[in-house]
């Protein structure tokens, strides 16, 4: 059974670092083929796709946002991370982390998301 | 950036009704990279339909897709209250991935 979760700072200032954390199960990050995806959306907004991690540790980011994005992994403990710099109030929005193959590149499994809120 | 164009934004439908949803390329993508998401209110998405026609596990035999090259659809043969949810389509052909805007689905 497949099962993620995200965990981040909840509320944030303008100009720091998001720190977001997915602790997944029922995969591994070793496996060829399987990545973790970061994928947001604003309240009462559309789906945006942040960054990929691959088992192999290839990395995509989303040009619009890539110079502030960085994603990583720790395979032994099965977890996958984002961070984000110099976040302002459109970064607002509930983060997900997703299970993805690299078959399709379709987002197979969702965490339930974490709630961001950037605010002074 | 592939752009996909959903249609209609909202729908109204009663049950047992059959509703189809749009989604237009901006550029031709190949249907194994085609994708249908369901979020219902509150919740996080879930996976539908993967590379364009294939059900998830789990997906009641209502849902189908179909399409090809630059247009591809949605379809609920015959709508059911569970089904009232946002659907998105999703392209995984080219990177950045991206989402339509969106399909809202009522019950009249």
């Amino acid at each position: 059974q497949v099962t993620l979760k995200e965990s981040g700072p909840g509320i944030l200032q303008p100009s720091q670092t998001l720190s977001l954390t997915c602790t997944f199960s029922g995969f591994s990050l070793s496996t060829y083929g399987m990545g973790v995806g970061w994928i947001r959306q604003p309240s009462g907004k559309g789906l945006e796709w942040l960054a990929n991690i691959w088992w192999d540790d290839d990395k995509y980011y989303n040009p619009s946002l890539k110079n502030r994005l960085t994603i990583s992994k720790d395979t032994s403990n099965n977890q996958a991370f984002l961070k984000i710099t110099n976040v302002d109030t459109a970064d607002t929005a509930t983060y997900y982390c997703a299970l993805i193959t690299i078959a399709a590149i379709s987002f197979d499994y969702w965490g339930q998301g974490v709630m961001v809120t950037v605010s002074s | 950036a592939i752009v996909l164009n959903q249609s209609p934004s909202s729908i109204i439908a009663s049950q047992g009704e059959k509703v189809t949803i749009t989604c237009r390329a901006s550029s031709s993508i190949s249907s194994n990279y085609l994708h249908w998401y369901q979020q219902k209110p509150g919740a996080f998405p879930k996976l539908v339909i993967y590379s364009t026609s294939y059900r998830a596990s789990g997906v009641p035999s209502r849902f189908s897709g179909s399409g090809s090259g630059t247009s591809y659809s949605f379809t609920i043969s015959r709508v059911e209250a569970e089904d009232v949810a946002t659907y998105y389509c999703q392209q995984g052909s080219s990177n950045p991935y991206t989402f339509g805007a969106g399909t809202k689905l009522e019950l009249k």
